[in-house]
């Protein structure tokens, strides 16, 4: 089944140690969204990719990076990982064009513990 | 900016009964579109309905459906016959011209056996 993948699905870290969260995609969608979402709390988006145009939310901090080498992969790099940053990161991808009722398809999450 | 309120944190059905979910948002953009969308415990995020701004007509999917006021900016989801299967965090979204989706802070809803 056509799907959006993440992996791991939970990932334990030490404060200040870099770590990646891969999310792949079988759906051939344009449009991949990186979300946070900590406890009982909206996604809150971080970034998404518009093809290959990476377009960064004005308050994503600079700690948090991201790379989509092609259509079906795309990372989240958190370059030193403080205990503010545990939360369940989601992935999510659409087909993106403007004015559509194109759903986004989420990932399961990878839920990211900082200790 | 656009914003999507949830005024319920948390809420309880009978099961079998039927439940509504208000969601306020606010917008200047005419043309928009708005999602409800389902977060079980521990599970993935799944689209429960979705609604077109321009089209008056409520959208329909089994036994949810939506209460679409446009003049007010309020779009509200009602669950009819409850299952312990609907128990979840419930979002509403908005999406804009931009493809952003915002999502309302979610209301939790549990079934009561």
């Amino acid at each position: 089944d056509a799907m959006v993948i993440q992996n791991p699905r939970y990932q334990v870290t030490q404060f200040g140690k870099p770590v990646t969260l891969s999310c792949s995609q079988t759906l051939n969608h344009n449009v991949m969204y990186w979300y946070q979402q900590k406890s009982s709390q909206a996604p809150k988006l971080l970034f998404h990719y518009y093809d290959k145009d990476f377009n960064n939310e004005a308050d994503t901090p600079d700690n948090f990076q991201s790379r989509r080498p092609n259509t079906s992969f795309c990372f989240l790099d958190i370059r030193s990982p403080g205990l503010g940053d545990a939360a369940m990161y989601l992935c999510a991808t659409s087909r993106g064009t403007s004015r559509n009722l194109n759903e986004q398809f989420f990932g399961p999450g990878t839920r990211l513990t900082v200790l | 900016a656009q914003t999507v309120t949830q005024s319920q944190p948390e809420m309880s059905v009978q099961e079998a009964e039927t439940v509504t979910l208000s969601c306020t948002y606010d917008t200047s953009e005419s043309d928009y579109y708005l999602f409800w969308y389902k977060q079980p415990p521990s599970r993935q995020m799944i689209l429960v309905i979705r609604q077109e701004a321009y089209k008056q007509q409520n959208a329909t999917e089994n036994r949810f459906s939506v209460n679409f006021q446009k003049a007010a900016k309020s779009f509200s989801l009602k669950i009819s016959d409850s299952q312990l299967g609907d128990a979840a965090m419930y979002f509403c979204a908005y999406k804009n011209r931009d493809d952003k989706i915002i999502f309302g802070k979610g209301t939790r809803l549990h079934i009561l056996p």
